[in-house]
């Protein structure tokens, strides 16, 4: 497509159950991040893929959240145990070259853990 | 430890005025630096960059300044549309990787 398409782009859960976000990046950009929005803060950032290399999964609030990629392509960010302070919109973005054109985001799925 | 810092959580401006949006960074390794626009309810969308072998990069009404002594860069808008009613967020990152670290952003409200 276009664009970055994240899916769904809301969804309540109950406090305790697992949830998957799902981004499906640019077709042929190498590079997909995974950032979150809580209310009122800034964008903070979770995990990046770049190519083949390992990710960088520095940002990841714990071990309850993880992240794959799979090809190369479509990523999706798991939540085990969902708590309320997960509570935030999550924003995936891709890029091809980041000097030349930043990144791309996607409209981000919004988390309600209630 | 907010390594990209904006300061003024909103900012009023009247159409047609220059709107100045300012960022801090305590990072000196940081190199790159970006502005992004963000409407509720959508992604962000890119908007303006600056390398840090400039100081100064223009794109239309769109004007990045970058001090690197102080650690702050700047954006300003000018002529000011309502149109441009938005959170607007700096971003910077290192040499050696693509992440780019996220100020709070700053909600400009321009006005008629």
């Amino acid at each position: 497509g276009a664009g970055v398409s994240q899916s769904p782009s809301n969804k309540v859960t109950e406090k305790g159950k697992d949830v998957e976000l799902r981004c499906d990046p640019i077709s042929g950009h190498t590079a997909l991040y995974w950032y979150r929005q809580s209310l009122g803060q800034g964008l903070e950032f979770l995990i990046y893929f770049q190519g083949n290399s390992a990710p960088d999964k520095s940002g990841l609030p714990s071990d309850r959240f993880s992240a794959e990629r799979t090809g190369g392509s479509v990523s999706t960010l798991t939540i085990q145990r969902t708590q309320q302070e997960d509570s935030a919109v999550y924003l995936c973005a891709s890029s091809l070259n980041r000097d030349r054109d930043g990144y791309t985001f996607g409209s981000g799925t919004r988390l309600t853990v209630v | 430890d907010q390594q990209v810092k904006q300061n003024s959580p909103s900012l009023s401006v009247q159409e047609g005025r220059i709107s100045i949006l300012n960022c801090d960074y305590t990072n000196s390794m940081f190199d790159y630096f970006l502005w992004y626009k963000k409407y509720p309810a959508e992604g962000p969308t890119f908007l303006i960059s600056i390398s840090s072998i400039k100081d100064k990069n223009e794109d239309g009404r769109f004007t990045v300044f970058l001090n690197k002594s102080a650690k702050h860069l700047s954006l300003h808008i000018v002529p000011s549309q309502p149109g441009d009613s938005a959170v607007y967020f700096c971003a910077a990152s290192t040499y050696n990787t693509d992440k780019l670290i996220f100020g709070t952003g700053t909600r400009l409200q321009v006005f008629p």
